[in-house]
């Protein structure tokens, strides 16, 4: 299994392009969750989906989409990037049961807007 | 509001010291608890977690943590720091029937000494 799959590991945006990072789980799991990863912040939640077809707003949402036409893939979209969305980005994933299981997680997109 | 505290930003240690990291959170239930680490440019790995019972729980890596509900607190420790327990750690909250979401904590980051 490879797990949770990000691409791209880096990227570099002009404010106002767009672009999808993508991510893919091969574990079949329901839940798959988009973090940003600030210095000194923590991790944000940005979206989640529980399953396929159906996703839901996290902390931060402002500027991104996001869909679930699969159990496997969970893109997100950046429409009009901006300065403030420079950031490390986390794909995660867990499987079906309590709401205790633990978190799969990608290695990362590293992106800056300039 | 729900929130997670990690009240310090960066602990250096020297190696074979003992460690305690803090975490305190703010919920009116018990919700689940965790703590991830997360090495440079790597995503996060579990290194415990707390759902119910016996409140002193043990990880991965030699760590430990202790639930104390009257503090609503989940400290992580270790006995003995190795060189490459260098990394950050997050504490992090779950609660039940909430699609898995988790809140972090801002993170602590660690430095071992020689």
């Amino acid at each position: 299994n490879a797990g949770v799959t990000q691409t791209p590991k880096f990227r570099i945006l002009k404010i106002g392009q767009s672009m999808t990072l993508q991510c893919a789980q091969d574990m079949n799991h329901n839940y798959m969750y988009w973090y940003r990863q600030d210095p000194g912040m923590g991790l944000k939640l940005i979206y989640y989906s529980v399953g396929a077809g159906i996703t839901d707003k996290g902390e931060v949402p402002n500027g991104y989409n996001v869909s679930r036409s699969t159990t496997e893939d969970f893109p997100l979209r950046l429409e009009l990037a901006a300065p403030s969305q420079t950031s490390v980005y986390f794909c995660a994933s867990r499987p079906p049961g309590n709401d205790g299981e633990k978190l799969f997680f990608g290695s990362g997109t590293q992106l800056s807007v300039l | 509001a729900q929130s997670v505290t990690q009240p310090d930003i960066h602990i250096t240690v020297s190696e074979g010291a003992s460690l305690e990291l803090r975490c305190n959170y703010s919920y009116g239930a018990t919700p689940y608890l965790f703590w991830y680490v997360q090495s440079p440019g790597q995503g996060l790995q579990l290194l415990l977690k707390y759902f119910s019972g016996d409140t002193l729980v043990q990880g991965i890596k030699g760590f430990e943590a202790e639930f104390k509900r009257s503090q609503s607190s989940f400290n992580l420790r270790k006995p003995s720091v190795h060189w490459s327990d260098a990394a950050e750690y997050f504490c992090a909250v779950g609660f039940y029937n909430q699609g898995g979401k988790l809140i972090f904590g801002q993170g602590t980051e660690l430095s071992v000494k020689p």
